[in-house]
């Protein structure tokens, strides 16, 4: 168990949907990184917020954005759902920023 | 085109043999990550190598971080079933930032019993 926790495990919806995945850190962990894997791309990183700030980006799509929340927890916000964006996506919390710790993912299922 | 090769892709082996998977790139790394992954599971951090022919143990798994920092491999002993997973490297680009990591494209280790 690293620590991190994601919801929900599953999530099956239509296209041109919204969805929400939502991720606690590790305690005392102030970034959050969040990744998508899928089978032809790997693990591709997205965001990373730090202390509630937006710190990086990745091959992150503009219909898709993140928050971090006050008390660390962030949400990743996935709007007009493709097929394509079917894909597992895990949140990755971390202290030093080069050793980080993985959530159990949440998979996601475009119909 | 990805930063990170690994080869081999797949690997299917017996119990109590040995195997090296590699993590290779033209860039140069500050450092390189190795991860497990199981499925259905996120992956989990086996070691760091950070220094230029670093070579690090952890049990029967052996980690080396290439003298110009553009390669790292994984030799693993005696596998056991437990072994079984998706091995990823990972690392962020020297110069660049160090909270960015570049996955590899994974190595699929199946240790049949």
């Amino acid at each position: 168990d690293s620590g991190v926790t994601q919801t929900p495990k599953h999530l099956i919806t239509a296209t041109g949907q919204r969805v929400t995945l939502r991720c606690s850190p590790r305690s005392g962990d102030l970034s959050v990184y969040w990744y998508q894997q899928s089978l032809d791309q790997g693990l591709q990183f997205l965001i990373q917020y730090y202390n509630g700030e937006e710190r990086a980006k990745g091959n992150i799509l503009e219909r898709f954005s993140a928050q971090q929340f006050p008390d660390l927890h962030s949400e990743l916000n996935l709007s007009s759902l493709e097929l394509g964006d079917s894909a597992l996506y895990f949140c990755a919390s971390s202290w030093t920023g080069n050793e980080q710790f993985f959530g159990p993912g949440t998979r996601l299922t475009v119909l | 085109t990805q930063l990170l090769e690994q080869s081999p892709q797949f690997l299917s082996i017996q119990e109590g043999e040995n195997l090296t998977v590699y993590c290779n790139s033209s860039s140069v790394f500050s450092s390189l990550q190795w991860y497990r992954q199981e499925p259905g599971e996120g992956p989990v951090l086996l070691v760091t190598v950070v220094t230029g022919g670093e070579v690090k143990k952890l049990k029967r798994l052996t980690f080396q971080f290439g003298d110009a920092r553009k390669d790292s491999s994984l030799h693993i002993t005696a596998a056991q079933p437990g072994d079984t997973g998706l091995y990823l490297c990972a690392g962020p680009l020297y110069g660049g930032a160090t909270n960015k990591l570049i996955f590899g494209t994974g190595t699929l280790l199946a240790v049949q019993p």
